[in-house]
């Protein structure tokens, strides 16, 4: 079945630095893919998706791109700051099998 | 545009009590989800429904129930609460249609099963 790996956290940046957080898929077919935020006492919601192979989400200074030839979809950010401090879901869609599949979330801790 | 609502926001509750978690939808959403999530094993589906008049079984059903009435409302049940149903519930909706596949989840329901 389908699969979402992603980087083990918690991650903890200071103010200003980079950000990535790695994830990989298996799925078959061609899924859309996503990076879902949950803020906390929230629930989940959409950051960024891409839909085929080679095209970058991006939003809020966030992006990630979709390998297909390294089934990736790793998030990105330039310079994080104490409010993207977060719990961030990397997810996939299967059209084939009109379902989703999250991974298992990265904490993210920026320090002032 | 109130988007997805739950509710109640947070209950305790006895163990072995049926408790039934409300949740209700604007979108005119095809399809909606229910999702537990525990610390260290991130979102679980519990049931899901594709249309109104549908449901399916997700990753943990047992010790679950879901109905889909009408477009708008999933509630799910939980006949007889068990300390390991204690868990944040999640509600969430989509529209079917190819490349609007985005989840739109509602704030929650604590739920402590003592």
């Amino acid at each position: 079945g389908d699969s979402v790996t992603q980087m083990e956290g918690p991650v903890t940046l200071s103010e200003e630095a980079f950000l990535t957080i790695n994830c990989t898929y298996t799925a078959t077919g061609y899924p859309s893919l996503f990076w879902y935020v949950q803020y906390p006492g929230e629930g989940l919601q959409l950051l960024l998706k891409a839909t085929k192979a080679d095209d970058k989400g991006s939003n809020k200074g966030f992006e990630a791109t979709y390998r297909k030839e390294t089934t990736s979809f790793h998030l990105e950010k330039g310079s994080v700051q104490v409010s993207d401090s977060a719990v961030y879901f990397c997810a996939l869609f299967n059209t084939n099998a009109g379902k989703s599949t999250f991974g298992d979330g990265t904490t993210l801790t920026v320090k002032p | 545009i109130a988007g997805i609502t739950q509710a109640p926001t947070s209950q305790i509750l006895a163990a072995g009590r049926r408790m039934t978690l409300r949740c209700t939808q604007d979108m005119r959403h095809n399809a909606m989800y229910w999702y537990r999530q525990d610390l260290g094993l991130g979102l679980r589906l519990i049931h899901y429904s594709n249309t109104a008049g549908t449901t399916g079984k997700g990753e943990v059903p047992d010790g679950y129930s879901v109905s889909r009435a009408n477009t708008d409302d999933f509630p799910l049940t939980l006949a007889s609460a068990v300390p390991s149903q204690t868990s944040v519930y999640f509600c969430a909706s989509s529209d079917s249609r190819p490349s609007q596949e985005t989840q739109y989840f509602g704030p929650g329901t604590r739920l402590l099963v003592l």
